[in-house]
């Protein structure tokens, strides 16, 4: 039973680029969160998808937005990116219920240059 | 609002020596809380939840943790350390106003020296 994958596992880009991570829920996950984790730091919240659609969001601009397939896989896009858009970025999966835990993948190391 | 707060930001061991590493929390509701652990370039691995029932948890590798509500704690601890132990570890707290968002805390980073 294959866990949450991430991909790809590091990333280099330039001040301005676009990015696009994946993620693929462990199987029999509905919902997929995003989480920033700044080097030295915990994650961050960032958004969570159920059903397709965006349905919480943390304290994250605009320049970050997601999607979310009829597969539950779910996509982080990054626009104008900055330098301060280097860190770990982590999906997390779980089903839709309160108490149930999140599983997480290992992770996108993103790096700005 | 919900959040926690880990009271060490290291913490060093020896092998085979008890590990405690402390965690606050504040929730407005009955809280969920987590401890996951973080290898390096490695992402979060759940060590153990408490979902009000009982209060002292069991969790993977030998950790337990103790749900103080008197004292809104709930530290972690392990009898005895190993080399293996050695990582980050997240006090979590569940939002559960808000979809089962988790709240992180800052970390404590475990050495364990032989």
């Amino acid at each position: 039973d294959a866990g949450v994958t991430q991909s790809p596992t590091h990333l280099i880009k330039t001040r301005g680029q676009q990015v696009t991570l994946r993620c693929s829920p462990k199987s029999g996950h509905d919902t997929v969160s995003w989480y920033q984790q700044a080097l030295g730091q915990g994650p961050q919240f960032i958004f969570q998808y159920y059903e397709e659609e965006e349905r919480q969001r943390g304290n994250f601009p605009d320049r970050f937005s997601g999607h979310q397939f009829p597969n539950y896989s779910s996509e982080l896009n990054v626009n104008a990116l900055l330098l301060g858009d280097s860190a770990l970025y982590l999906c997390a999966s779980s089903l839709d219920s309160s108490n149930q835990p999140q599983h997480f993948g290992d992770g996108t190391r993103l790096s700005i240059l | 609002a919900q959040s926690v707060t880990q009271l060490d930001s290291h913490v060093s061991v020896s092998e085979g020596t008890p590990v405690l590493l402390r965690c606050n929390y504040s929730s407005s509701y009955s809280p969920s809380l987590f401890w996951y652990v973080q290898h390096p370039n490695k992402g979060l691995q759940l060590l153990l939840k408490y979902t009000s029932a009982a209060t002292l948890v069991k969790g993977i590798n030998g950790f337990e943790a103790e749900f103080k509500k008197s004292e809104t704690s709930f530290h972690l601890t392990k009898p005895s350390a190993h080399m293996s132990d050695a990582a980050e570890y997240f006090c979590v707290v569940s939002d559960h106003g808000g979809y089962n968002k988790l709240i992180f805390g800052a970390g404590t980073r475990l050495a364990v020296h032989p």
